[in-house]
């Protein structure tokens, strides 16, 4: 069965220090992995996502994240963080075969607090 | 070009009542899917609908919901008699074709519908 573990529930960084957020998967098939990102009352925003091209992706905002099949891990990073960085993220799998077809599973995700 | 429109943004309703939730997809989207948001809880799957077939419920709870994608207008989801524990924000997500297979859409999220329940 596919699951997404996301690893820290908050994560407290300073403005221009980076950002790892952290992720690990379970999926009996080759998935495609998405970060999500939310802020307050406000809908979700896509960061990036990985569909077994280059295992290391770029999105918005200067985040990317690591495809490592090996670890089954797909962290997100961000060099420096800024201030309006902080919002929820959600890791997500979407099932690419078997009964369920395209629908998304989420990690339960992570908070991201910066300070000044 | 409009994103995902969900109204109403807030809804309240009394336990027993009815709760009708509405989304209009992205332009040229045909794919629409409907997800929970508990508090402190990550989205849960609920149901996938295409223009006038439900494609996957398994999420949707077996009594008092349903939801629809009719062939024109928008999708509704639809719970009768809620109760407390409906309480929740409810999202819709669409997509251009489907998600399935080794496709590679992108599901674009509205900004919700946040349900209490009083």
């Amino acid at each position: 069965a596919q699951s997404v573990t996301q690893l820290d529930s908050h994560v407290s960084v300073s403005e221009g220090t980076p950002v790892l957020l952290r992720c690990n998967y379970s999926s009996s098939y080759s998935p495609s992995l998405f970060w999500y990102v939310q802020h307050p009352n406000k809908g979700l925003q896509l960061l990036l996502k990985y569909t077994s091209a280059a295992t290391l992706v770029k999105g918005i905002n200067g985040f990317e994240a690591e495809f490592k099949k090996s670890e089954t891990s797909f962290h997100l990073t961000k060099p420096s963080a800024h201030m309006s960085d902080a919002a929820e993220y959600f890791c997500v799998v979407r099932l690419n075969y078997g009964g369920s077809q395209g629908n998304l599973i989420f990690g339960k995700g992570t908070k991201l607090s910066v300070k000044p | 070009n409009a994103g995902v429109m969900q109204n109403p943004r807030h809804l309240v309703r009394r336990r027993g009542q009815e709760a009708r939730l509405r989304c209009s997809p992205m332009k040229g989207h045909s794919h629409v899917y409907w997800y929970r948001q508990l508090p402190e809880e990550g989205l849960k799957f609920m149901v996938y609908l295409q223009k006038e077939n439900i494609i996957d419920e398994s999420g949707m709870p077996k009594e008092r919901f349903s939801a629809e994608f009719p062939k024109e207008g928008p999708s509704i989801l639809r719970i009768q008699q809620v109760v407390r524990g409906d309480s929740a924000a409810y999202f819709c997500a669409s997509s251009q074709t489907g998600t399935g297979g080794r496709g590679n859409q992108p599901q674009h999220f509205g900004d919700g519908t946040r349900l209490s329940i009083l």
